[in-house]
């Protein structure tokens, strides 16, 4: 049971370039989500999913893309890679019972440290 | 927008002492989360304390809410060096879009000397 893995672990980028990050999980989690942390932002929410094929826009959605077509799954792309958009992200995912929603905790993964210069 | 805020910002504390962090928030909520970041590590998760819960222990972590005032507080007694991270709020709404999103806080940053 490997939880929640992220690749890559670093990645270094050049303004207008694009790439995935990944994200998967093998614990059968409905609920997964996308955050990047920013210094004192805190985390800050940019897409979520509440299954498969369900995707929606967070705080931040702007420059990303998800797509969910497995429950394991939850890749983010950034389209066209801003200076702007160096941070850490992280991926969560969590059970949802009863409700369709974050309401049990939340898995992290350690996160993928980008820098865009 | 960040729906929890904590205090204080950082709070630096002698091993065996207690530590108090709070959060407040804004709307109605179905359930408050706190987690715990190591440095260049992901979340852990602590604690969830319902919207109709007062109180709630885990080993030296004590969370209690407070939904009149819209405010949370951790406690961790009896500190140890290996508690120096960061601890989060989050929230859960209960309606709309808000439902769906668990929303962070900026965080405290502790620092327990040995």
């Amino acid at each position: 049971n490997a939880g929640v893995t992220q690749t890559p672990k670093f990645q270094v980028l050049k303004t207008g370039q694009s790439m995935t990050l990944q994200c998967a999980q093998d614990m059968n989690h409905e609920y997964m989500s996308w955050y990047r942390q920013d210094p004192g932002m805190g985390l800050r929410l940019i897409h979520y999913s509440v299954g498969a094929g369900i995707t929606d826009q967070g705080e931040v959605p702007n420059g990303y893309n998800v797509s969910r077509s497995t429950t394991e799954d939850f890749p983010l792309r950034l389209l066209s890679a801003a200076p702007s958009q160096t941070s850490v992200y992280f991926c969560a995912s969590s059970y949802s019972s009863g409700p369709r929603g974050p309401y049990q905790p939340q898995h992290f993964g350690d996160g993928t440290r980008l820098s865009i210069l | 927008s960040q729906q929890g805020e904590e205090d204080p910002q950082a709070l630096s504390i002698q091993e065996g002492e207690n530590a108090t962090m709070n959060c407040s928030y804004k709307t109605s909520i179905n359930n408050l989360q706190w987690y715990r970041q190591n440095s260049g590590r992901g979340l852990v998760h602590l604690i969830l304390i319902r919207s109709n819960e007062r109180e709630k222990h885990s080993g030296r972590l004590r969370v209690t809410l407070d939904t009149s005032k819209k405010s949370s507080s951790l406690l961790i007694t009896a500190s140890r060096a290996a508690d120096t991270a960061s601890y989060f709020c989050a929230t859960v709404g209960t309606s709309g879009a808000g439902s769906y999103q668990l929303t962070f806080g900026k965080g405290t940053k502790l620092s327990v000397i040995p």
